[in-house]
């Protein structure tokens, strides 16, 4: 298996839909990430876990709803989205969150593609 | 709010080609990332500089970080059609935050 795993690469929902971004990371980091990324914007980082703990959770609406039920999974749960999240979210995880005094590497998943109809 | 400020935004060069794209910002980070994202895969981080002056080589890529640790650059020598992707740059502020600054990267196509 590769380092870190995103299902499905693909998906397009209405906005009454409720769906579910599923992220298996395989390389025993302590933390997880969702990131959002949209044409012409930088990545914009949604939420953290770190220890299956939320420990960061930027301005991000409530119709994207997180679970993090052990250290390899996170998923990223979906419900009356709008037109305007339509996006590529990123997985990534890391050996231990980065804050600054820890730098490291955050490996990315390939993606799951969203569009919102 | 820290920006990170990417140029080009797009670059479309020949194979052999040299080029330069750059990372600016007002603000002072403690260390500045490179990733390359190839279509339909996420970012791959190339380098992380961590000290003003700093200059990394990866092969044909050289990365530099500014003296005053607020700017880098991507110098690649020889551009190869596999060089072509999306150039991130992400900044860490040092400040116990868990969030890095993410430019919004450098298009790149290598024509053979």
């Amino acid at each position: 298996e590769t380092g870190v795993t995103q299902t499905p690469r693909h998906l397009v929902m209405g906005m009454t839909n409720k769906k579910s971004l599923k992220c298996e990371q395989h390389l025993g980091h302590n933390a997880m990430y969702w990131y959002k990324q949209s044409a012409k914007k930088p990545l914009e980082l949604m939420f953290v876990y770190s220890l299956e703990e939320r420990v960061e959770n930027n301005s991000v609406p409530s119709r994207f709803s997180p679970e993090c039920p052990n250290s390899s999974h996170l998923f990223l749960h979906l419900h009356t989205l709008q037109p305007e999240d339509s996006a590529l979210y990123l997985c990534a995880s890391s050996q231990e969150a980065l804050t600054g005094i820890n730098t490291g590497e955050l490996f990315f998943g390939e993606g799951s593609r969203l569009t919102v109809l | 709010t820290q920006l990170l400020e990417q140029s080009p935004q797009f670059l479309s060069i020949q194979e052999g080609e040299n080029l330069t794209v750059y990372c600016n910002s007002s603000s002072v980070f403690s260390s500045l990332q490179w990733y390359r994202q190839e279509p339909g895969e996420g970012p791959v981080l190339l380098v992380t500089v961590v000290t003003g002056g700093e200059v990394k080589k990866l092969k044909r890529l050289t990365f530099q970080f500014g003296d005053a640790r607020k700017d880098s650059s991507l110098h690649i020598t020889a551009a190869q059609p596999g060089d072509t992707g999306l150039y991130l740059c992400a900044g860490d502020s040092g400040a116990g935050s868990y969030q890095l600054t993410f430019g919004k990267g450098t298009k790149l196509s290598v024509i053979p």
